[in-house]
């Protein structure tokens, strides 16, 4: 079966830098995802990675490892407006996303 | 403003009653899908169509049907509602099967 594991919930605090990850076994791989939801909004999009190694993009970078099925979300500088779901996909063999759960990131003063 | 637009908000509806929630976007993107969120599960693919006059369906298409006469329409339709029904709404557009998605506010469904 397709699986994508990450924390549930995780707490940081502001300005600190938090490193959020995900670990997935799918039926081909075609990219990972990364979005960011606010409670009761729709999912953004944050970041792409389909090669090996560090994807930054200002406050945020993304790292994935293919071999090791291993991704994760690095947050720095973080804000209050940092708290929110972040949801990990990946692309499969038939170009659908695959979703995990989420993590909650709360960020405390 | 360009984006994804859907219709109703939120609904509660009736076991038993048929309905239709609409998701139109004015990006000409050739993909769309829908998904419903669930609390403590990922987001889960219901239909999807990668062009205009196509449909395909997800993971979990049972009680679902879908339509796509146009490119910038997916409506989604609920037959005869069931409480399991009960869910958050999304639907989602890109470009092609290989872009990034983009999504809509949602629909809130509450089926009694």
């Amino acid at each position: 079966g397709q699986n994508i594991d990450q924390p549930t919930e995780m707490t940081a605090t502001e300005g600190a830098i938090v490193q959020i990850n995900c670990t997935y076994q799918t039926s081909g791989f075609n990219g990972l995802f990364w979005y960011q939801q606010h409670a009761g909004e729709a999912p953004t999009f944050l970041s792409y990675n389909v090669l090996d190694g560090l994807e930054e993009k200002g406050r945020f970078s993304s790292f994935l490892s293919r071999s090791k099925g291993y991704s994760y979300l690095l947050l720095k500088e973080l804000q209050m407006k940092d708290s929110a779901s972040y949801l990990c996909a990946v692309r499969d063999s038939n170009y659908q996303l695959i979703w995990g759960a989420g993590t909650k990131l709360i960020i405390k003063p | 403003i360009a984006g994804i637009t859907q219709a109703p908000t939120s609904q509660i509806l009736a076991a038993g009653r048929r309905m239709t929630l609409r998701c139109t976007q004015d990006m000409r993107h050739n993909a769309m899908y829908w998904y419903r969120q669930d609390l403590g599960l990922g987001l889960r693919l219901i239909h999807y169509s990668n062009t205009a006059g196509t449909t395909g369906k997800g993971e979990v298409p049972d009680g679902y049907s879908v339509s796509r006469a146009n490119t910038d329409d997916f409506p989604l339709t609920l037959a005869s509602a069931v409480p399991s029904q009960t869910s958050v709404y999304f639907c989602a557009s890109s470009e092609g099967e290989r872009s990034e998605q983009f999504f809509g506010p949602g629909t809130r469904l509450t089926v009694l």
